[in-house]
């Protein structure tokens, strides 16, 4: 069975500074992609980063990046330069190739402070 | 972003009644998915369609069917709503392939109160 567990309800974070959103995962299949999104206070789901099994260098968008430890079953968000607006949920997820659902984690608040 | 549209945006409603959710999307991607989000669950997903007609069940599903009758809209129905689903609902898109999952784009979210 497909599992995400996120291990950290609540984050504080200074502004400027970098911070690590945890998320380890469970899967016996070998082909997969790992996802983060935030959402924000108004709701919508806005997809981050992507990261395939198969991909050798960890993904990296702007601030965001994806430290993929796949012997660990991990895969952690780093948000460097951390923002006010940075204030959301995170949620990791998971997809399995060939199998089109997507497994998400209960999510980590984030709050950053000026 | 994605061209993905919810109807309605907020409903209040009450024990019994029948309730349906549209998605309408406007990028003709084949695969389509009905989530509900509460607190400390993240998203669990209702029901899917991989195609015209083409619908499976999720994790949550009991006391929910789904419809798509054309590419572009997907319907959710609560047949009898019940308190229990009191939630925020969200449609999502993607095209996957066999080759790798492909990124699920997500509708504004439906927020509905089932009094």
């Amino acid at each position: 069975a497909q599992k995400i567990t996120q291990t950290q309800p609540g984050m504080f974070v200074q502004e400027k500074e970098a911070v690590t959103l945890d998320c380890t995962y469970d899967t016996s299949d070998p082909s997969y992609g790992l996802f983060w999104y935030k959402q924000p206070s108004s709701g919508e789901m806005i997809f981050l980063i992507y990261q395939g099994s198969y991909d050798q260098q960890n993904a990296t968008e702007g601030r965001y990046s994806l430290n993929f430890q796949k012997a660990r079953k991990s895969a952690n968000l780093v948000i460097s330069a951390s923002q006010l607006g940075d204030s959301a949920m995170y949620f990791c997820a998971m997809s399995i190739y060939n199998f089109n659902k997507f497994y998400f984690g209960s999510g980590t608040k984030l709050n950053v402070k000026p | 972003d994605a061209g993905i549209t919810q109807s309605p945006r907020h409903k209040v409603t009450e024990t019994g009644t029948p309730v349906t959710l549209r998605c309408h999307q406007t990028e003709n991607h084949r695969y389509m998915y009905w989530y509900r989000q509460d607190p400390g669950h993240g998203l669990r997903l209702i029901h899917y369609s991989y195609g015209v007609k083409d619908t499976d069940k999720g994790e949550v599903s009991d006391g929910y069917s789904v419809s798509r009758s054309k590419t572009e809209d997907f319907l959710l129905t609560l047949e009898s709503a019940t308190s229990s689903q009191t939630s925020v609902y969200f449609c999502a898109i993607s095209e996957s392939t066999s080759e790798s999952p492909d990124t699920q784009y997500f509708g504004p979210g439906t927020r509905l109160t089932v009094l």
